[in-house]
């Protein structure tokens, strides 16, 4: 099983709702990413957890809040966003580095995505 | 600072014929991986191939395979006998260190029928 879900798959906030996005793989991976991507633009790295620890973050406003739960399951949690933050949002994973993985283990596998609008 | 360079916005290729999307970049590290993605219009990203930067045999995958020029700092895929189904943007990725990964600008290619 090669899957990462993410739900939902659409959703639509006002600039002063809170909400979250869900992503879940069950693949054994210890690494998780959420990416930012606007239309015909490439995907922008938010954050990265290593196990189950924030490793990456990019300097992203602290209206978005991630949080990593198990090992399965990322969150990114939202509020007050700008209308400036609707995109489509990534969920991937791979596995964790430091580890004698064999060749082909630093490959992400990419969710389907939410599309956020922000009213 | 590490960059990713694709310099064709949109490309088309007639069905069956071959095309070839060009990628560059810039990294002073020794040790990286290279990747190009697939992402159709239905938006799931999906990996087309990889490359590590220690090997100097060009990996291919079925239709798809590259031409890695390390010391030109150059990754091209190349698509043989196009099918329709190829149309999608493609994606050159470089990865480095750990958990960064940085990605080109995008080739979107639509396959002629």
């Amino acid at each position: 099983d090669t899957e990462v879900t993410q739900t939902p798959k659409h959703l639509v906030m006002g600039m002063t709702n809170k909400k979250s996005l869900k992503c879940e793989q069950h693949m054994g991976h210890r690494a998780m990413y959420w990416y930012k991507q606007k239309a015909k633009k490439p995907p922008e790295l938010m954050f990265v957890y290593s196990y189950e620890k924030l490793s990456i973050n990019e300097s992203v406003p602290s209206r978005f809040s991630p949080e990593c739960p198990n090992s399965s399951l990322l969150n990114l949690h939202l509020h007050a966003l700008q209308p400036e933050d609707s995109a489509l949002y990534l969920c991937a994973s791979s596995q964790a580095k430091g580890l004698a993985l064999p060749p082909g283990t630093d490959t992400q596998y990419f969710g389907p995505g939410t599309r956020l609008t922000v009213l | 600072a590490q960059t990713v360079t694709q310099s064709q916005p949109e490309m088309s290729v007639q069905e069956a014929e071959t095309v070839t999307l060009s990628c560059t970049y810039d990294t002073s590290e020794s040790n990286y991986y290279l990747f190009w993605y697939k992402q159709p219009p239905s938006r799931q990203m999906i990996l087309v191939i990889r490359q590590e930067a220690y090997k100097q045999q060009n990996a291919t995958e079925n239709r798809f395979s590259v031409n890695f020029q390390k010391a030109a700092k150059s990754f091209s895929l190349k698509i043989s006998d196009s099918q329709l189904g190829d149309t999608a943007m493609y994606f050159c990725a470089f990865m480095f260190g750990t958990y960064k990964y940085i990605f080109g600008t995008g080739t979107r290619l639509k396959v002629l029928a």
